[in-house]
């Protein structure tokens, strides 16, 4: 099945322990995407990547890293979390770049304390 | 600066009704706009995707269309059932990324 898997779908930590949540997709996207999503704020970017080994910088960067060595990995670095990171991150992929159509993972609920 | 607004914030509606959902954006130059569905505390699921050549799109009992030039886009949704309770999100990529709007609470009551 064709799908964008996040990893873990759950997870409380505490302040500044650093964490990784994985993304994988199987579709041989090139275009790989993270988002948040906050309340009154809706969904934001926060880091994208249009190939392997090329990325840049979101709407919201700050306090986030991100690495692109294999096509199909995307994996979203927190090196030292705060609680104004609490959030629903969602990580995402299209085809090609500029995307057409995007596909969205199950999401990741992320509690700092 | 692009940005999305969604009307109604929230709809209450009885089974069986048609309805439609508004999207605006300020900014014309898009590649394309997509309508998601997403239910609480759930992920995105993709309804429709509309190029920026392209007027509107049918999925089943949804349509959406395009008007790029007015910046608007609507989404009919014929004869509502209660599971079609969700929240729906227009959303319009620049290339780089998706612009999102608030977002429509649809209750479709029984």
């Amino acid at each position: 099945e064709a799908q964008v898997t996040q990893n873990p779908r759950y997870l409380i930590t505490v302040t500044g322990k650093k964490l990784t949540v994985t993304c994988s997709q199987n579709m041989n996207h090139e275009y790989m995407s993270w988002y948040r999503q906050d309340p009154g704020l809706g969904l934001r970017q926060i880091y994208y990547s249009m190939n392997v080994e090329v990325t840049d910088k979101g709407d919201v960067p700050e306090g986030y890293k991100v690495s692109r060595k294999e096509k199909r990995n995307f994996p979203l670095i927190l090196e030292s979390p705060s609680p104004n990171q609490t959030s629903l991150y969602f990580c995402a992929s299209s085809l090609s770049w500029p995307p057409r159509g995007y596909t969205f993972g199950s999401g990741t609920r992320l509690t700092v304390v | 600066k692009q940005e999305v607004t969604q009307i109604p914030a929230a709809l209450s509606v009885p089974e069986g009704e048609n309805l439609v959902l508004n999207c605006s954006f300020t900014d014309s130059a898009i590649y394309n706009l997509q309508w998601f569905r997403q239910d609480p505390g759930k992920g995105l699921t993709s309804l429709l995707l509309i190029q920026s050549s392209q007027r509107e799109q049918t999925s089943g009992r949804l349509n959406a269309s395009l008007d790029k030039s007015s910046g608007r886009s609507t989404l009919y949704i014929a004869a509502s059932q209660p599971g079609d309770s969700a929240t729906y999100l227009c959303a319009v990529s620049d290339g780089n990324k998706l612009v999102f709007g608030a977002g429509t609470i649809l209750r479709v009551k029984s």
